[in-house]
């Protein structure tokens, strides 16, 4: 079965500094796509960037960018430029590409960021 | 455009009681599902559904129940609720491409906080 984790349940970092947030997962498939989503107190969840298993290069977005190491089943986060609005909980996820449950989402426990002003 | 709509927003039940969460999405995507949120879990998922007609398990169904008669729609039941069921809901929905839906970007509602006392 596939599991993601994260080992950081909390993390904090100074506006404008850059953080990172760790994630590693398990699988045995060799095509699927991970994830990493925001979730403001407003409960919504924001998806912040996505990652092909097939794709060497690391994905950005902004200011959001990913470190993805597929033989060491990693997959961080790393956020530059930090501002006050990342304040949020953090999940990273990860799907199957094919297969009858390819778009079922497996999520990892969270990683709570705070900003320091 | 409404995206995925969850109603209610918070619900208060007694332990037996039985209730409905309604999804609802306008932008005829074909993947549904639903997850809970606990403290300290991350999201799991409940039930999914492919199409219209067509549902399948997640990780934690017991003590729910899905259909999906058409495309817009996916309410998650609660025959009987129990406290272990306090949770946030959070239905999401995923366009597909030639039944392909693991590339696409989900959709979440804002969420269902439900208390069983």
């Amino acid at each position: 079965a596939q599991t993601v984790t994260q080992s950081q349940p909390e993390m904090s970092v100074q506006e404008a500094e850059t953080v990172t947030l760790s994630c590693t997962y398990d699988t045995s498939e060799s095509d699927y796509y991970l994830f990493w989503y925001k979730q403001p107190p407003s409960r919504q969840m924001i998806l912040v960037i996505r990652q092909e298993a097939y794709k060497q290069q690391n994905a950005t977005e902004n200011r959001f960018s990913v470190n993805f190491q597929k033989a060491a089943k990693s997959f961080s986060l790393k956020i530059s430029d930090s501002q006050l609005g990342d304040a949020a909980m953090y999940f990273c996820a990860y799907n199957l590409h094919y297969g009858g449950s390819q778009g079922n989402l497996i999520f990892g426990k969270g990683t709570k960021l705070s900003v320091k002003p | 455009n409404a995206g995925v709509t969850q109603t209610p927003k918070f619900q208060v039940l007694k332990t037996g009681q039985s209730m409905t969460l309604q999804c609802a999405q306008d932008m005829n995507h074909e993947y549904m599902s639903w997850y809970r949120q606990d403290p300290g879990m991350g999201l799991r998922l409940i039930h999914y559904s492919v199409g219209a007609g067509i549902t399948d398990q997640g990780e934690v169904p017991n003590g729910y129940n899905v259909s999906r008669s058409t495309t817009e729609d996916f309410p998650l039941r609660l025959l009987s609720a129990a406290p272990s069921q306090t949770s946030v809901y959070f239905c999401a929905s995923s366009y597909s491409i030639s039944g392909v839906v693991s590339n696409q970007p989900q959709h979440f509602g804002d969420g269902t906080r439900l208390s069983i006392l």
